[in-house]
């Protein structure tokens, strides 16, 4: 059965810091991995899938992932993050039709 | 992408009533789910709407409790029927688009669903 796994419930980073939210998947096949981003009372927002071709994969508001097949893992990273980076981000895989979610991880940046 | 206009965006209800959730898309889509994030939780797939048939549940979600219709390619409801507290959840409807390489999915604003 395809899963994804987010190991930590939270993050807290410092502003202006790099940071990294933590996914690993199971998937029989090739993997489509996906990050979403949800703000308080709002809706769910992309930030990046990966579907084939480069492992490094560049997405919305500064966001990049890295895919890691050795590894299973495909992290979210930013170089430098912002207090308005603060939000639920979780993690999916692509299982057959629907979206499989991990279970999120709350970001923190303090200013 | 396609947009996706979900209504209500929240409702308290009372136990034991009905609610019933919409999803209007403004292009044809082949694939559209309903989702459930109860509080402080993960999105957890409740069905695929499949147009022209019924819907295909996942384990542990039942067609007398959460029926779901499709009529055509850019709308379906939910209803989430016989409420108890428990139900009080955001409902999310998604669809798919398949690209040409590769795909992807865009969700509704949610519904907020609060049952008392």
């Amino acid at each position: 059965a395809q899963s994804v796994a987010q190991p930590e419930d939270q993050v807290n980073v410092a502003e202006g810091n790099p940071l990294t939210v933590k996914c690993t998947y199971s998937v029989s096949g090739n993997p489509y991995l996906f990050w979403y981003v949800q703000y308080p009372n709002r809706g769910l927002q992309f930030l990046l899938k990966y579907i084939t071709g480069d492992n490094l994969v560049k997405g919305s508001y500064g966001f990049e992932a890295e895919f890691n097949k050795s590894q299973t893992s495909f992290h979210l990273k930013k170089p430098s993050a912002l207090v308005s980076d603060s939000a639920l981000y979780f993690c999916a895989v692509g299982a057959g039709t629907a979206l499989i979610f991990g279970k999120g991880t709350t970001l923190s940046v303090s200013s | 992408s396609a947009v996706i206009s979900q209504k209500p965006s929240r409702d308290i209800c009372q136990r034991g009533t009905s609610l019933t959730i919409q999803c209007q898309v403004d292009s044809q889509v082949t694939m559209m789910f309903w989702y459930r994030q109860q509080p402080g939780q993960s999105l957890t797939l409740i069905a695929t709407a499949n147009q022209g048939s019924e819907a295909t549940y996942e384990s542990g979600f039942v067609i007398d409790k959460f029926p779901i219709s499709r009529p055509n390619l850019t709308f379906s409801t939910l209803t989430v029927s016989n409420m108890s507290p428990e139900d009080s959840s955001i409902y999310l409807c998604s669809i798919r688009q398949d690209g040409e390489l590769s795909y992807g999915y865009t969700f509704g604003s949610g519904t907020r669903l609060t049952v008392v």
